[in-house]
């Protein structure tokens, strides 16, 4: 089984909301991703767990949250956020940050910020 | 850090039509992936392809890593190729996209 499930699909939230967007994979992989892609761009790397540690934060602001509550699960916290953080949000997973091996991706979610 | 760079940035085809994307890297590597985003985002593997030469059904793919470039090929070009491509490169970490090829097949 190589799938990573991402719920939900969509999201619509306004500015004062607080919302969260999961992921789980069941690979047996400890490295875990949240990507933001805007439309006609590739996805941007948000963050990295390796071993359900942070391990890379590319300076993203602190009204997105990440959380890894254990080996199979990657959550993002959304509070406050602004209109120009709508996108699609992608969760990725692969066997071990820094040892290269094949990453997979879920199908996203597409937030938008009212 | 290492760039990752696609052409063409776009392309058009008619169905049946055959056609070679790249993907130069500047730095040594030994991995890289092809993606096909779908228009409904999802990103789906094609071939995780570090080095050699690989097939899968119509589509495949080379990479010559001493070289540092990857060639993916489609063959019979359907609808459902259109899409956007994307390679991508582990560095440090992290997963390093290129810009994509952006690719419509018109029946």
């Amino acid at each position: 089984d190589t799938e990573v499930t991402q719920t939900p699909k969509h999201l619509v939230m306004g500015m004062t909301n607080k919302k969260s967007l999961k992921c789980e994979q069941h690979m047996g992989h400890r490295a875990m991703y949240w990507y933001k892609q805007k439309a006609k761009k590739p996805p941007e790397l948000m963050f990295v767990y390796s071993y359900e540690k942070l391990s890379i934060n590319e300076s993203v602001p602190s009204r997105f949250s990440p959380e890894c509550p254990n080996s199979s699960l990657l959550n993002l916290h959304l509070h406050a956020l602004q209109p120009e953080d709508s996108a699609l949000y992608l969760c990725a997973s692969s066997g071990r940050q820094g040892v290269p091996t094949e990453a997979f991706f879920g199908q996203g979610t597409r937030l938008t910020v009212v | 850090g290492i760039q990752v760079e696609q052409s063409p940035p776009d392309l058009i085809l008619q169905e049946g039509a055959n056609s070679t994307l790249r993907c130069n890297f500047s730095d040594s590597v030994n991995n890289l992936q092809w993606f096909h985003q779908n228009p409904w985002g999802q990103l789906i593997n094609l071939f995780y392809i570090p080095s050699g030469t690989k097939q899968n059904g119509r589509l495949s793919a080379t990479t010559v890593a001493t070289e540092r470039y990857s060639l993916l090929y489609i063959s019979s070009s359907q609808t459902t190729d259109s899409g956007v491509y994307f390679c991508a490169v582990f560095q440090g970490g992290k997963l390093i996209f290129g810009q994509g090829t952006e690719l419509s097949v018109k029946p």
